[in-house]
């Protein structure tokens, strides 16, 4: 299995700023993806991350808000833009193993916004 | 689009005992369907996986029994244990074709206590 790494772990930031958040995997991967987990609740989808390309949003997620980059096969960035309250969530960033399909997730990004 | 059902909610469990989770899954092209284990602050961890052209799957105390025809797949965990104790989803996605099975969609989540 990959070994994903996030960065920050954890941060508690102010209404209206923006948090970028860092996903490194230590192998090349075709898939990546971003997913919310609310306080208690399950995993929602964000997006996928195309490496070259833009990324695909689910229903509900739009690029203004959670904008995402892939400059390469090992590496991806969200950005949470405009933060309120309601953005406060555990971000998740998974890969998808080229040669099995199974997907794995890195240890989240713990986000508090006040 | 997709949709997974997950029960119970909650799950308590003596030690030694078994333990069984279920999902129902509502799009029948859904071929995929794996377990994710979550500890208190740590991301999920995939335990076991199981594809629709099998009914079932197992890895040392843990099984996953799949009945395309219903639509819904279980989690039976046997002989558990304290460290069991976590949050377990279910999720199903369906092949997207080429290389990616693409995105998951996860059930609502089950708390199991194992209680020592």
């Amino acid at each position: 299995s990959a070994v994903i790494s996030q960065k920050p772990s954890r941060d508690i930031c102010q209404r209206g700023t923006s948090l970028t958040i860092q996903c490194q995997v230590d192998s090349q991967v075709t898939m990546m993806f971003w997913y919310r987990q609310q306080p208690g609740q399950s995993l929602t989808l964000i997006a996928t991350a195309n490496q070259g390309s833009e990324a695909t949003y689910e229903s509900g997620f739009v690029i203004d808000k959670f904008p995402i980059s892939r400059p390469n096969l090992t590496f991806s960035t969200l950005t949470v833009s405009n933060m309120s309250p309601e953005d406060s969530s555990i971000y998740l960033c998974s890969v998808e193993s080229y040669s099995s399909y199974e997907q794995y997730f890195g240890p989240g990004t713990r986000l508090t916004v006040t | 689009g997709e949709n997974v059902e997950q029960h119970p909610s909650t799950l308590s469990v003596q030690e030694g005992d078994s333990a069984v989770i279920k999902c129902t899954y509502s799009d029948s092209a859904s071929n995929y369907f794996p377990w994710y284990k979550q500890e208190l602050g740590k991301g999920p961890q995939l335990i076991i996986d199981i594809r629709s052209n099998v009914g079932e799957k197992k890895d040392q105390r843990i099984a996953v029994t799949l009945n395309k025809t219903a639509k819904h797949f279980s989690l039976h965990i046997t002989e558990t244990q304290p460290e069991d104790s976590a949050v377990y989803f279910c999720a199903a996605s369906i092949f997207a074709g080429g290389t990616s099975y693409g995105k998951l969609t996860f059930g609502q989540g089950t708390i199991l206590t194992v209680h020592p």
